[in-house]
């Protein structure tokens, strides 16, 4: 069974704050899927990893993939009350419509 | 293009009813994934629909069914509801092995 383990599942920060969500497992994925979530909507793509080692950056967000495709992180730089979410990493394997989720990371950015 | 869409956004039933929620792929879009989420475990696949055929099935008991229909929409039924069966109903389209896109999800209450 394929599992994610996705850390931390909370996170408070002040404004302005740096922070990582990791998101690691046994299992070798094709793909790896950062989604953001607001309550009672759909999760929101934010990026996808494919290549072993992959750096992807999207403004201040910060996405890695495990150079063995099993792990994956997200990084955040100077947090903003925008940022507030739930941050969702998925892995696929190829050319299935299955992802694998890992629980979620709710984070609080206060102002 | 649109989005994915659900329909409806929100619903409410009774323990023992049946209901059909419907999804409606982006454009262009042949695969179809459904996924349930609760607070206590998370978002877990259900199955996936390629060309009106199940291509991937999660491990849900057979209350839980669905169908594709051959302009890619698709429709997810519940029989004989639960109250643990009261959740957030997501439906995400992909092609081929690209990414998979949710919709704003159908929040469905077993009263």
């Amino acid at each position: 069974t394929q599992l994610l383990e996705q850390s931390p599942q909370f996170l408070s920060i002040q404004e302005g704050e740096n922070l990582t969500v990791y998101c690691n497992s046994s299992s070798v994925f094709s793909s790896l899927q950062w989604y953001r979530q607001e309550p009672g909507e759909g999760p929101v793509l934010l990026v996808t990893v494919v290549t072993g080692g992959e750096v992807k950056k999207l403004k201040r967000l910060t996405f890695q993939f495990g150079d063995a495709r099993k792990d994956s992180s997200l990084h955040i730089t100077a947090a903003q009350p925008g940022d507030t979410g739930l941050y969702l990493c998925a892995g696929a394997g190829s050319n299935t419509g299955k992802l694998i989720f890992g629980q979620g990371t709710t984070l609080q950015v206060k102002p | 293009k649109a989005g994915v869409t659900q329909t409806p956004r929100y619903l409410i039933k009774t323990r023992g009813q049946q209901v059909t929620l419907s999804c409606s792929p982006i454009s262009g879009h042949r695969s179809v994934s459904w996924y349930q989420q609760t607070p206590g475990q998370g978002l877990q696949f259900l199955f996936e629909y390629f060309s009106e055929t199940q291509r991937n099935k999660g491990n849900f008991p057979g209350r839980f069914s669905g169908r594709q229909f051959s302009n890619s929409r698709s429709e997810m039924n519940v029989s004989t509801l639960e109250l643990g069966d009261s959740a957030l109903y997501l439906c995400a389209s992909k092609q081929g092995a690209d990414t998979q896109y949710f919709g704003p999800g159908t929040r469905l209450t077993v009263l």
